[in-house]
């Protein structure tokens, strides 16, 4: 069984820091690509960051490019998400998800969630 | 890149059917056949319920179907039930890696 545990999310001050993390199971993680989707309170999804299996390709949204980091470590079977610079429009449910491709390799959505950690940015 | 465009709310009764619009642009929906949908009841997670517009995942109901035409795709619900009732949200890729999610429409079973 597919299973994505993220970890990580509180309450952190404008202009500070907060490191994600989402334990992966059940499937071969090194091969498949990652990505972070966030949602504020009582708003919609929003893509924030993706990784390619290797973790050598990383793409943000320009919302968060250049405060945010996304990385992976396989052996770990671990996906993270290093925040920092954070605005109060920053606070979400961040949720990490697994991109799930067709026969041809084309990443095609999104196909299994994690529970999400709640972020919030507050003085 | 702005949200993809979709109705706050649609209502229907047990048993009928309902579409669920989401309106792009040439640069997103227009350009990719990299439409899926999701649901999301409330307090949970998404659930991944289309792909490429109109197709399902293994496990998925046949009573959810989905359509494209030029910039605009639907997520049609057929013999509606009470369970169904919950969010639902597009996304279409973008270029560039990127992927774009419609602001949600509540799907209300009267």
């Amino acid at each position: 069984e597919v299973q994505l545990l993220e970890s990580g999310g509180g309450l952190v001050q404008p202009g500070g820091s907060l490191k994600l993390s989402c334990a992966a199971s059940g499937f071969t993680f090194s091969i498949n690509a990652m990505g972070w989707v966030r949602q504020a309170p009582g708003k919609g999804l929003e893509w924030v960051s993706g990784i390619s299996d290797s973790g050598t390709i990383t793409f943000y949204a320009d919302s968060v490019k250049g405060r945010f980091t996304i990385s992976r470590d396989n052996s770990r079977n671990t996906l993270y998400l290093e925040m920092s610079s954070l605005r109060a429009d920053d606070t979400a449910v961040y949720y990490c998800a697994k991109e799930w491709k067709d026969i041809s390799g084309t990443t095609v959505g999104f196909d299994y969630w994690g529970q999400g950690t709640l972020v919030t940015v507050s003085s | 890149q702005s949200a993809l465009t979709q109705p706050a709310s649609v209502s229907g009764s047990p048993g009928q059917s309902i579409t669920i619009s989401c309106t792009g642009t040439s640069s997103d929906i227009g350009s990719y056949n990299l439409v899926s949908w999701y649901q999301q009841h409330p307090g949970k997670s998404p659930k991944f319920i289309i792909y490429e517009g109109s197709k399902r995942p293994s496990g998925v109901s046949n009573h959810f179907s989905g359509s494209k035409s030029g910039n605009t795709a639907s997520l049609t619900i057929s013999g509606l039930q009470a369970e169904d009732e919950a969010d639902y949200y597009c996304c279409s890729y973008a270029g560039r890696r990127h992927w774009l999610f419609g602001g949600g429409t509540k799907l209300t079973v009267l």
